[in-house]
């Protein structure tokens, strides 16, 4: 019954690498998110996008970039990951308009930068 | 951007009460208003959603209430169970349909 997944559920990275995060959908959703969970800062919308090959910064867009060449899969990517980007990371897809109907999230992925 | 303020963070009821958790909005224009549960370990899940043409709705043990006038809209969970136990997010659009914007979380502990 997995509608949303994301390829890694736990990741160690060093300071400097290239990070990717993948997500896949299977509902046949237009919308897909990124979004990053820190304790007492909720969830925060990194990008977005509505359709393929479309993208949208979110609110906290700095360090990351994503991409969409498939309808169902959206990777997020951390050019050059620090330690601030220690965090979840959670995925979720929507279909019609994009604030106006339900996410369906991911089980997340934990990042850790040393 | 769309601010969405929501109060308490934390939340300890003994079972069987009643919980309240409330959100504020800053943009008038926003029109739809979910909340999603998320257990320890487990993803956000939608719980129950409500749209700005009415005031209230209600499914079993749980209820959300809309006051666009004030721009504030509250969750209410009767009779609390140990299993309500969970960090509850509220969200916002911003203006129109744009992306939601979420509050910062109520972690709910529910005691036997």
């Amino acid at each position: 019954d997995v509608k949303v997944t994301q390829s890694s559920r736990y990741l160690v990275k060093r300071t400097g690498e290239k990070v990717f995060l993948e997500c896949v959908q299977d509902m046949d959703h237009e919308n897909m998110f990124w979004y990053r969970q820190d304790p007492g800062l909720g969830l925060r919308l990194i990008y977005f996008s509505y359709d393929v090959k479309m993208k949208e910064k979110g609110d906290i867009p700095e360090g990351y970039s994503v991409s969409r060449e498939k309808k169902e899969r959206f990777s997020l990517i951390l050019e050059s990951a620090s330690t601030n980007q220690t965090s979840m990371y959670l995925c979720a897809s929507s279909t019609g308009l994009v604030g106006a109907n339900v996410l369906t999230f991911g089980a997340g992925s934990r990042l850790t930068v040393l | 951007g769309e601010n969405v303020e929501q109060h308490p963070s934390t939340l300890s009821v003994q079972e069987g009460d009643s919980a309240v958790i409330k959100c504020t909005y800053s943009d008038s224009a926003s029109n739809y208003f979910p909340w999603y549960k998320q257990e320890l370990g487990k993803r956000p899940q939608l719980i129950i959603d409500i749209r700005s043409n009415v005031g209230e709705k209600k499914d079993q043990r749980i209820a959300v209430t809309l006051n666009k006038t004030a721009k504030h809209f509250s969750l209410h969970i009767t009779e609390t169970q140990p299993e309500d136990s969970a960090v509850y997010f509220c969200a916002a659009p911003l203006s129109g349909y744009s992306t939601l914007t979420f509050g910062k979380g109520t972690m709910l502990l529910v005691s036997p």
